[in-house]
C-alpha cells in the first residue's frame, strides 16, 4: 500500500488555460473525494466517486471544472480557462466504503499545488 | 448545515508544554469527528476520530480528543509538545451516512518554542 499519489505536485499556468490533474487512490478503495484549499483555509469538498459514478458535486464546481475517473480507478480533475481564483492545492483522498470491514476514513494525498498567473 | 469553528487561528506553546486545539461544530445530529494534522506543503495525516463510545478517543503521536456532546466540542490534547508537533491542525465533521464527506474548520497553526 503505497497511499494516494497526485501528480503533478505543482503547476503554474496562466491565466486561460486548461490543466488536468491526476489522483491515484489506494488501490483497494472504492471510493475517492476532491477538495480544494485555499491558504489560510480548510480543506473544502468538491464532488466524490463511488468507483466509477460522481455522486455529488458541490456548488463550488463550476462547469469550468469536470472529474472522471472512468475505471474506478485513478481519477483527474480538469480545470478549463484557468482564472487567477482557482489558485489553490488540490487534496485528493479515498476511503472505503462503510461496511466493508474498514472503519470509515479518508487517506489524503500530498496534494496538487496549481498557481494561476 | 454543517460547519466547524477552531476560535485559535495560532497558538504558540513551549516545548514540553501542554497544549489543547479547541473544536465546536454544528450538525444536527451526532456527527463522525476527525483531527487532522498538515505540515506545510504536504497532505492531511489523520491524527484520530471519533464514531460512537467512549468519548475519549486516543490517536497517533500521543494525542487525544473528547467528544463532548453538551457543548458540540472535540477538543484536542497533548500532555506535552515536541518540536516536531509544530503544524496546522484542523477539525472536521463527517456525515455517518452519505458521502460522507468531510466538512473542515479553517485550522489552528501550532508554534513552538524552544
Amino acid at each position: 500500500d503505497t497511499g494516494v499519489s497526485q501528480d503533478p505536485r505543482h503547476k503554474i499556468t496562466k491565466r486561460g488555460q486548461n490543466v488536468t490533474f491526476r489522483c491515484d487512490p489506494i488501490s483497494e478503495h472504492n471510493r475517492l473525494y476532491w477538495y480544494r484549499q485555499t491558504l489560510g483555509q480548510g480543506p473544502e469538498f468538491l464532488t466524490y466517486f463511488q468507483n466509477e459514478a460522481q455522486l455529488e458535486k458541490s456548488r463550488l464546481l463550476s462547469d469550468r471544472f469536470s472529474a472522471e475517473r472512468p475505471k474506478g480507478s485513478f481519477s483527474t480533475l480538469e480545470i478549463q480557462r484557468t482564472e487567477q481564483g482557482d489558485s489553490a492545492m488540490y487534496l485528493c483522498a479515498s476511503s472505503s466504503q462503510p461496511g466493508q470491514g474498514s472503519s470509515y476514513e479518508q487517506y489524503f494525498g500530498p496534494g496538487t499545488r496549481l498557481t494561476v498567473t | 448545515a454543517q460547519s466547524v469553528t477552531q476560535p485559535d487561528i495560532h497558538i504558540t506553546v513551549s516545548e514540553g508544554a501542554s497544549l489543547e486545539l479547541r473544536c465546536n461544530y454544528s450538525y444536527g445530529a451526532t456527527p463522525y469527528l476527525f483531527w487532522y494534522v498538515q505540515s506545510p506543503g504536504q497532505g492531511l495525516q489523520l491524527l484520530l476520530k471519533y464514531f460512537s463510545g467512549d468519548t475519549l478517543v486516543q490517536g497517533i503521536k500521543g494525542f487525544e480528543a473528547e467528544f463532548k456532546r453538551s457543548q458540540s466540542s472535540f477538543n484536542l490534547r497533548k500532555p506535552s509538545v515536541h518540536w516536531s508537533d509544530a503544524a496546522e491542525y484542523f477539525c472536521a465533521v463527517g456525515e455517518p451516512q452519505g458521502a460522507q464527506k468531510l466538512v473542515f474548520g479553517q485550522g489552528t497553526r501550532l508554534t513552538i518554542n524552544p
